[in-house]
């Protein structure tokens, strides 16, 4: 069963501090993988995007790394900020324009 | 870039009644929609996929007379939960696929309450 764990389930920083957080799958045949931010009760904003040719991505402030070979993805977060306290998802697709499979999420919450 | 419209955003409902969700495609024609759930504290469970002109395809323990899913067109897909239960209260939310390297996108979800 094709499935995405991610850890930890939450998370607290103060702020300025550098976070990673990790996201595992288990068939490591992806296609994509997508980083996304959910805000209490609301949508899902996309953050990165790494194709399965691909090993990181790049915005701002936020790096992540994918190695497909063990499965597992990071994203980076430097100099956190409250206003990056949210949940943090990671999501992979297995072919082109077929369902992404989620991750239940980190938490992070960012204190000032 | 790609935009989905999703409307409500929220609703409160009685059970039994049932309640009415629209996707919309703003920029781009969406051929394949996908339907997700979302329990507190949970992720996002895949309930259903969409595709234009055919019969939407459900997952293992969604009941499809339960969640009616229309794509009668490029640019809109709806979900219409029938005889709406308090334990359907959840977040609903659509997302189509981008074109090469751009990703999946999202609407904004719509949170059901019944009552």
């Amino acid at each position: 069963k094709q499935e995405v764990t991610q850890i930890p389930a939450a998370l607290s920083v103060p702020e300025g501090e550098n976070l990673v957080l990790n996201c595992s799958f288990t068939d490591s045949a992806i296609y994509n993988l997508q980083w996304f931010r959910q805000d209490p009760g609301k949508g899902l904003t996309s953050l990165l995007l790494i194709q399965s040719s691909q090993r990181e991505q790049t915005s701002g402030r936020l790096n992540a790394s994918l190695d497909k070979s063990s499965g597992r993805s990071t994203l980076y977060i430097a100099a956190s900020q409250p206003g990056d306290s949210a949940t943090y998802l990671c999501a992979v697709s297995y072919q082109a324009g077929t369902a992404l499979i989620f991750g239940k999420g980190t938490t992070l919450s960012v204190s000032s | 870039g790609a935009v989905v419209s999703q409307h409500p955003s929220w609703v409160i409902c009685k059970s039994g009644t049932s309640v009415k969700i629209e996707c919309r495609s703003l920029d781009f024609q969406a051929t394949t929609m996908f339907w997700y759930r979302q329990f507190p504290k949970q992720s996002l469970m895949l309930m259903a996929t969409s595709n234009e002109g055919s019969k939407a395809t459900y997952e293992q323990g969604v009941e499809k007379d339960k969640f009616l899913i229309n794509h009668a067109s490029l640019t809109l897909s709806t979900l219409t939960v029938t005889s709406a239960h308090p334990e359907d209260s959840s977040f609903y939310i659509c997302s189509a696929p981008g074109l090469y390297g751009h990703g999946y996108t999202f609407g904004s979800g719509t949170r059901l309450t019944v009552v």
